[in-house]
């Protein structure tokens, strides 16, 4: 049972306009979110994250918003650089002993120039 | 800064050897993880360790994986007897307690990608 999903596996946007990533979650016990982008054959880069007494963390051209209601996050990010060309991942913990990341399958964003 | 590493970075090893990977964490860090993460998927969570401590273990993690991290610096995950459905990359990430804040983030190493023939 996914209990983070990311229902694209794929997107492709122009460079310059806006790239919107979602993630969908299922356990109401999670109250801490971040999003990783990742380049093949590297391990997985912080990009920002958002906690759930939040609704909206902006870090530059990277803008996450969270529905806590509709359990959906988002990623914006503007405007969309070839550089951004990577697999986003989301991911998802809560409170407890461990605060271990359950990660969704990841979307692959391509930036087209 | 130096961040997380991990050695080695690539392994190939025959079905029944064993294997060791190595994570150096981020110096400041007391907590230490392993993921492992195969094709088409998000990295799984395997082991957690805060300081010397191995504080939580997956259901992924068989009787044939084993991980340790003497004196709360590195860790090593080692696989025995591999089997083909080892074949992965392995993760490791660190991050610090956070103290009164929950927020805690965790960095990732460049990991180390396992086949076993």
């Amino acid at each position: 049972d996914q209990q983070v999903k990311q229902n694209s596996p794929s997107l492709s946007v122009q460079e310059g306009r806006i790239s919107i990533l979602n993630c969908d979650y299922t356990n109401s016990m999670f109250d801490y979110f971040l999003w990783y982008k990742k380049y093949p054959a590297e391990g997985p880069t912080f990009l920002i994250s958002i906690s759930s007494i939040k609704d909206k963390n902006e870090d530059g051209r990277f803008t996450v918003f969270l529905n806590k209601s509709a359990k959906h996050l988002s990623l914006h990010i503007v405007p969309s650089q070839p550089g951004d060309s990577a697999v986003y991942f989301c991911a998802a913990s809560f409170s407890g002993s461990a605060r271990q990341l359950t990660f969704g399958s990841g979307t692959q964003l391509t930036v087209l120039p | 800064d130096t961040g997380v590493s991990q050695d080695p970075r690539h392994k190939i090893t025959k079905r029944g050897q064993n294997v060791t990977f190595r994570c150096d964490p981020i110096s400041e860090h007391n907590r230490l993880y392993w993921y492992r993460q195969t094709l088409g998927q998000g990295p799984e969570f395997l082991t957690y360790f805060q300081n010397e401590a191995q504080l939580e273990k997956s259901r992924l993690l068989s009787d044939r994986f084993s991980a340790e991290r003497p004196k709360g610096s590195f860790s090593t995950l080692e696989i025995q007897r591999t089997e083909q459905g080892d074949s992965a990359m392995y993760l490791c990430a660190s991050s610090r307690r956070p103290g009164l804040a929950t927020e805690e983030t965790q960095y990732f190493g460049p990991g180390t990608r396992l086949l076993v023939l």
